[in-house]
């Protein structure tokens, strides 16, 4: 059974900051892995979409990376804002459906 | 390009009564599968349909149901309310199955169970 993973689950930091977020799962036969945010009360918004065959993808600030050997992701972003300010969730998609991960609560401080 | 629409809003239920969600897809896709989010279990799959067929499902018992038509809207109904059924239902749409393309997540049905 497929578990995904997010170590931390807060983080704060100033604004202006880079940072790293991370995503662990335990079976490797995945077809893609997503990256999310949430807004408080809202659905997900789709940040970035890594197939199993690529390394990493990029979209403005954000640089998401997949290492399937190792059953990890992450998500880099650049010069944080306070509007980066949300919970940040991972998904992968397997034989097992879409996993997701319990998520990382952002918070960006002015 | 209007997004992922789910309706109502919010619900208020009683335990053993029944609860139909709509979902309308971004125009064009044919894939919608649905998620249950509550603060104890996060996110979990409930099942995806795509042309009218349903695909993949999770590990919900059978009060859990759903369908979709053939203009890709879709609908999950749960039977005989529970408590533990009170949580946000998350529905998202996507070109392809949900192993090949972005999901578009709608903001959701709160639905609480009194």
């Amino acid at each position: 059974k497929q578990e995904v993973t997010q170590i931390p689950a807060a983080l704060s930091v100033p604004e202006g900051e880079n940072l790293v977020l991370n995503c662990s799962f335990t079976d490797s036969a995945i077809y893609n892995l997503q990256w999310f945010r949430q807004d408080p009360g809202k659905g997900l918004t789709s940040l970035l979409l890594i197939q199993s065959s690529q390394r990493e993808q990029t979209s403005g600030r954000l640089n998401a990376s997949l290492d399937k050997s190792s059953g990890r992701s992450t998500l880099y972003i650049a010069a944080s804002q306070p509007g980066d300010s949300a919970t940040y969730l991972c998904a992968v998609s397997g034989n097992e459906k879409l996993t997701f991960g319990t998520g990382t609560r952002l918070t960006i401080i002015p | 390009k209007a997004g992922v629409t789910q309706t109502p809003r919010y619900l208020i239920k009683t335990r053993g009564q029944q609860v139909t969600l709509s979902c309308s897809p971004i125009s064009g896709h044919r894939s919608v599968s649905w998620y249950q989010q509550t603060p104890g279990q996060g996110l979990q799959f409930l099942f995806e349909y795509f042309s009218e067929t349903q695909r993949n499902k999770g590990n919900f018992p059978g009060r859990f149901s759903g369908r979709q038509f053939s203009n890709s809207r879709s609908e999950m109904n749960v039977s005989t309310l529970e408590l533990g059924d009170s949580a946000l239902y998350l529905c998202a749409s996507s070109l392809g199955g949900t192993e090949a393309s972005p999901l578009h997540f709608g903001n959701g049905t709160r639905l609480t169970v009194t």
